[in-house]
């Protein structure tokens, strides 16, 4: 099975501070994602990548940064939190498409961050 | 832009009982849906994913269907159980969003013993 981890469930933070989000996929994907979740908002693309070094914004970039240094870890950065972060935040992974159109996205359990 | 729509936005329904949920989307040229099942509070699981060349793939109790032509997508959950209660997400991708999922809003749904 795959299996997408994410380094925290809960993560209390000040405005101000520098986050980072961790997450880790054991399946060789070549995509990344990470979204945030809010009631109402529904899920939204706040980054991707689809190779090591590779990123995209996505609807939401602004106030975050990624990075990829490794193929199977990507990391989200909160250059300095703010409270209108405080959200769910997940990742997910997938194979591209040019693998075949059946390629899921895995999901992991994710964060839910306040910012004090 | 893909917009995607749910409905209902919620349903609680007693144990036992057939039910569909509905999903549609704008942009008709998509690679493959995919619908996702969401616990409070954790991740999303995923549940059936659809390739544009199907009309229907089944697992289970769950059964889905898709429409490509008329931007439709249906769930369809047989006999119902307590431990079905979640929010049921679909996402289409592929299309002019570069093949990122576009979710919708979610059915929250409730299953009573």
């Amino acid at each position: 099975d795959v299996k997408v981890t994410q380094s925290s469930r809960y993560l209390v933070k000040r405005t101000g501070e520098k986050v980072f989000l961790e997450c880790v996929q054991d399946m060789d994907h070549e995509n990344m994602f990470w979204y945030r979740q809010d009631p109402g908002l529904g899920l939204r693309l706040i980054y991707f990548s689809y190779d090591v070094k590779m990123k995209e914004k996505g609807d939401i970039p602004e106030g975050y940064s990624v990075s990829r240094e490794k193929k199977e870890r990507f990391s989200l950065i909160l250059e300095s939190a703010s409270t209108n972060q405080t959200s769910m935040y997940l990742c997910a992974s997938s194979f591209p498409y040019y693998r075949g159109p059946n390629q899921p996205q895995h999901f992991g359990d994710g964060t839910r961050l306040s910012i004090l | 832009k893909q917009e995607v729509t749910q409905i209902p936005a919620a349903l609680s329904v007693p144990e036992g009982e057939n039910l569909v949920l509905n999903c549609s989307f704008t942009d008709s040229a998509i690679y493959n849906l995919q619908w996702f099942r969401q616990d409070p509070g954790k991740g999303l699981t995923s549940l059936l994913l659809i390739q544009s060349s199907q009309r229907e793939q089944t697992s289970g109790r769950l059964n889905a269907s898709l429409d490509k032509s008329s931007g439709r997508s249906t769930l369809y959950i047989a006999a119902s159980q307590p431990g079905d209660s979640a929010t049921y997400l679909c996402a289409p991708a592929g299309g002019n969003q570069g093949g990122k999922l576009i979710f919708g809003q979610g059915t929250e749904l409730s299953v009573k013993p």
